[in-house]
């Protein structure tokens, strides 16, 4: 599976649009990007994941570059509650393997 | 929205002894995981479960490890053993196909203190 980079931490001010980052130069055709947190030491929550369209669901956007080398995860209004740590993770479609892999991910911040 | 639950939320045990960690999955899943996080680490793969028997397992996962589904409902984590090292946080996930494309769904995990 690619790796991924991210940065280790963020804030972002309450109300307003939190933008994190993942870089995945090394992604190749068909590995699907995910993005999961972690809310203090609760079991990891699903977000959004994709493949090389932009997608939206009701917690966040996920735009991804044209090469796919990188994403950046949206969550356009950010409340208290968003504060956790993000991963970002590749994962290959298929047989090649069940697991995911977490990084150390973002720790994301939100700001009253 | 159904969720994957797991009890007990804590337990503590002393070295030696063995402890059962129960998961039920959200209902019409096939694809059963655990997997640990030890405190301030990452959250590690420990071993996928699908149709009564392991697909695949991570070098942690040895022989003191031993995962069951024993009825339609339940699906547990058995360590023989305990050492002072397997001192984590254990989170069940289910899915209701491979992970190729459908995510896991987490439970908020067991708590395991070795003492």
């Amino acid at each position: 599976d690619a790796k991924t980079t991210q940065p280790p931490s963020m804030d972002c001010a309450e109300g307003r649009a939190a933008n994190l980052p993942c870089n995945h130069s090394t992604i190749s055709g068909n590995e699907y990007v995910y993005w999961y947190r972690q809310i203090h030491s609760q079991g990891p929550q699903y977000i959004i994941h994709g493949l090389k369209n932009n997608e939206t669901n009701e917690m966040a956007s996920l735009i991804i570059t044209e090469d796919r080398k990188s994403s950046t995860l949206i969550l356009p209004h950010a409340t208290l509650r968003d504060t956790a740590v993000y991963y970002c993770i590749v994962k290959i479609r298929g047989e090649a393997g069940n697991q995911f892999y977490f990084g150390t991910g973002t720790s994301l911040t939100v700001i009253p | 929205e159904p969720e994957v639950t797991q009890t007990p939320s804590h337990q503590v045990t002393q070295m030696g002894q063995e402890v059962i960690l129960r998961c039920v999955p959200i209902s019409n899943h096939l694809y059963f995981y655990w997997y640990r996080q030890i405190l301030g680490q990452k959250v590690e793969f420990l071993v996928s479960f699908y149709n009564n028997e392991i697909s695949e397992k991570s070098e942690i996962f040895d022989d003191q490890f031993s995962v069951e589904r024993p009825d339609g409902s339940n699906f547990t984590l058995k360590i023989r053993s305990t050492k002072l090292e397997d001192s984590a946080m254990y989170f069940c996930a289910s899915s209701p196909s491979r992970q190729g494309v459908s995510p896991l769904h987490f439970g908020n995990g067991t708590r395991l203190t070795v003492t």
